[in-house]
């Protein structure tokens, strides 16, 4: 039973066009994430949601806007899609509280912009 | 401004040796900090973790060290398989409600049967 699970694993999509990742969680977590890692490996934070609320957004374009439908769930949607934003994005959950706990990513899904 | 770095992109070790990881960080406002191991074409899986307030953790064939004065953390892997052969993350964080954990830049393992 995956703890986080983000689909689909591979998109392959044209420039300009819309796109979805979602992801949910079924750890109980109060506090989700998207990562983007790049073509130099970096995991980057773009956005975290503590029940349902968003807490960061990490200088990312306006073309790309999360949803968090509940706590369970965090979808990424991405409007007018460029080559510069084929990566790999991580989907996490965490608890965040009195004390500090792990993050649980999905497997990833490879975004490639052609 | 990379606050989390891996120096070394890649390292092998021969299969039973220990194999050292290292991460040094900039922000003192860290106070946790974790490894995370990566196989391609899977998400980051939580291998250990270490509060400021110690300078050692010990799971199994895994320790990390923390020397909060230099600002540096090692993990260690004590003996050393082939199936550890991955990319390494280290990440640290703040206290309860900073919502976000930061990578350093990975540290490819190749363990040599």
């Amino acid at each position: 039973d995956t703890a986080v699970s983000q689909t689909p694993k591979y998109l392959v999509t044209q420039m300009g066009n819309d796109k979805s990742i979602k992801c949910e969680q079924n750890l109980g977590h109060d506090t989700m994430y998207w990562y983007k890692q790049d073509s130099k490996k970096f995991l980057k934070i773009m956005f975290s949601y503590n029940n349902k609320e968003l807490i960061i957004n990490e200088t990312v374009p306006n073309r790309f806007s999360p949803k968090s439908p509940d706590k369970a769930h965090l979808n990424l949607h991405i409007n007018s899609l460029e080559l510069g934003d084929s990566a790999v994005y991580f989907c996490a959950s965490s608890q965040v509280g009195q004390r500090n706990t792990e993050a649980f990513f999905g497997q990833g899904t490879r975004l490639t912009v052609v | 401004d990379q606050q989390v770095k891996q120096n070394s992109p890649s390292l092998s070790v021969q299969e039973g040796r220990i194999s050292i990881l290292n991460c040094d960080y900039t922000n003192s406002m860290f106070d946790y900090f974790l490894w995370y191991k990566k196989y391609p074409a899977e998400g980051p899986t939580f291998l250990i973790s270490i509060s400021s307030i110690k300078d050692k953790n010990e799971d199994g064939r895994f320790t990390v060290f923390l020397n909060k004065s230099a600002k540096h953390l090692s993990l260690h892997i004590v003996p050393s398989q082939p199936g550890d052969s991955a990319v390494y993350f280290c990440a640290a964080t703040w206290s309860s409600g900073t919502y976000k954990y930061i990578f350093g830049t990975g540290t490819r393992l190749k363990v040599l049967a």
